[in-house]
């Protein structure tokens, strides 16, 4: 029953520093996805995978970059962290290859950037 | 404006109160509605998909007004577990979902 797991579940950095989020689910599914919750805001898509193999920008892709290592894996890195991204990111995944279905979300987690 | 907006509240209600929240969005060709609930530090997670038909879950109905480019959602009888903020969902074209910024409910006893 783990569903979509990521990790770290907190994490704080220095600005200039880098970092991999990991995510991984276990329920076969194409699509993955990375978001970033911030206050007051809705959640913002920075990239996705459609399928493995397949990455493409979200809304808010900038300063980051994605990996799809396979079917279950899908990485997020910050190059050089920066304070605008302290934020909650969320890594989900949704069975077909279409961003408009039900999406399985991790528990998230957060980042601070000092 | 933003693609989709929602009333941050917070709604306080008593238990067993009736409550509605709307959710409006900006693109009429979206096709896809959800309401989707997010408890405190927690991942959100699918309350209900919304059909133009409109749906009900027990104590919860989601409808959608395409004419005024807004959804609802209903809770009856609330109950203490409701609390929690629910996030509206559009998927105003394909490849894509918008999130509001949610409206926060609580329900006392």
């Amino acid at each position: 029953n783990a569903g979509v797991t990521q990790t770290p579940k907190f994490q704080v950095l220095k600005t200039g520093q880098s970092m991999t989020l990991q995510c991984a689910q276990d329920m076969n599914h194409n699509s993955m996805y990375w978001y970033r919750q911030d206050p007051g805001m809705g959640l913002r898509l920075i990239y996705y995978s459609a399928s493995e193999g397949t990455t493409d920008k979200g809304e808010v892709p900038n300063g980051y970059n994605v990996s799809r290592l396979n079917k279950r894996e899908f990485s997020l890195r910050l190059e050089s962290a920066a304070p605008s991204q302290t934020s909650v990111y969320f890594c989900a995944s949704s069975e077909g290859s279409f961003h408009n279905e039900k999406l399985f979300f991790g528990s998230g987690t957060q980042l601070s950037v000092l | 404006r933003k693609e989709v907006e929602q009333d941050p509240g917070p709604f306080n209600v008593p238990e067993g109160a009736t409550v509605a929240f709307n959710c409006t969005y900006s693109n009429s060709a979206s096709q896809s509605f959800f309401w989707y609930r997010q408890d405190c530090r927690k991942e959100p997670k699918l309350l209900m998909s919304v059909y133009s038909s409109g749906n009900e879950d027990g104590r919860f109905t989601a409808q959608l007004n395409r004419a005024s480019q807004y959804i609802s959602l209903l809770i009856r009888d609330s109950k203490l577990s409701d609390s929690a903020t629910y996030l509206c969902v559009v998927n105003p074209r394909n490849n894509d979902m918008r999130f509001g910024a949610g409206t926060r409910l609580t329900v006392k006893p």
